[in-house]
């Protein structure tokens, strides 16, 4: 049973270009989470998508932007990059916000640089 | 956000127990103490959660104080895979469960 899976693993872009990070959930999970971590500190959260919508936000600025399709898959956009935004990013699923506190699954992250 | 403290760091020496504590003082009487673990170069992974009484799991123990403002977390024999970030979360449930991570301890484990 696959886990969560992450493309592409590795990604570098010039500053002020757009990117897109992809997320496959686990099975049966239906609530995908993004962080970012940059290194040395702990993930920070960036939003959380249910049902195809954005159900929870942590606080950062709408240049970072989401999706979930239909089949639950997620897509991370970050517009205008700064260097600043170089850092681990991290997808985690789990099953039904709200409805259970069950432990999140997580991928191994996109390292993203930002030259 | 629901905030945690725990020690930048600890050693332990193999096959000895650890316990890594987490101070929670602003938890309310909803939230869930979760840990996860992460390894160099991996993604976080789940250890166990709980509300209000002790957990136990084949990964660790949850020990929770009886005011729940901390928590413990107990690996009974450390091995040198044990070497991780642990972090300590509150999940808190605002209309959905979010999950926030603090800056984690470094857990050692001396051979």
């Amino acid at each position: 049973d696959a886990g969560v899976t992450q493309s592409p693993t590795h990604l570098i872009k010039t500053r002020g270009q757009q990117v897109t990070l992809r997320c496959s959930p686990k099975s049966g999970h239906d609530t995908v989470s993004w962080y970012q971590q940059a290194l040395g500190q702990g993930p920070q959260f960036i939003f959380q998508y249910y049902e195809e919508e954005e159900r929870q936000r942590g606080n950062f600025p709408d240049r970072f932007s989401g999706h979930q399709f239909p089949n639950y898959s997620s897509e991370l956009n970050v517009n205008a990059l700064l260097l600043g935004d170089s850092a681990l990013y991290l997808c985690a699923s789990s099953a039904g916000t709200g409805k259970n506190n069950y432990g999140y699954t997580f991928g191994s992250g996109t390292r993203l640089t930002v030259v | 956000d629901a905030k945690t403290t725990q020690p930048n760091s600890m050693e332990s020496n193999e096959e000895e127990p650890v316990h890594l504590p987490c101070n929670h003082s602003t938890i309310s009487g909803t939230d869930y103490i979760h840990w996860y673990r992460q390894l160099p170069s991996q993604g976080p992974e789940y250890v166990i959660h709980g509300l209000t009484s002790n957990v136990n799991n084949r990964m660790a123990s949850l020990a929770i104080a009886e005011d729940r403002k901390s928590s413990t977390l107990i690996l009974h024999r450390a091995t040198l895979r044990d070497a991780a970030v642990y972090y300590c979360i509150l999940k808190v449930n605002t209309g959905g469960f979010k999950t926030i991570f603090g800056a984690g301890t470094r857990l050692f484990v001396k051979a």
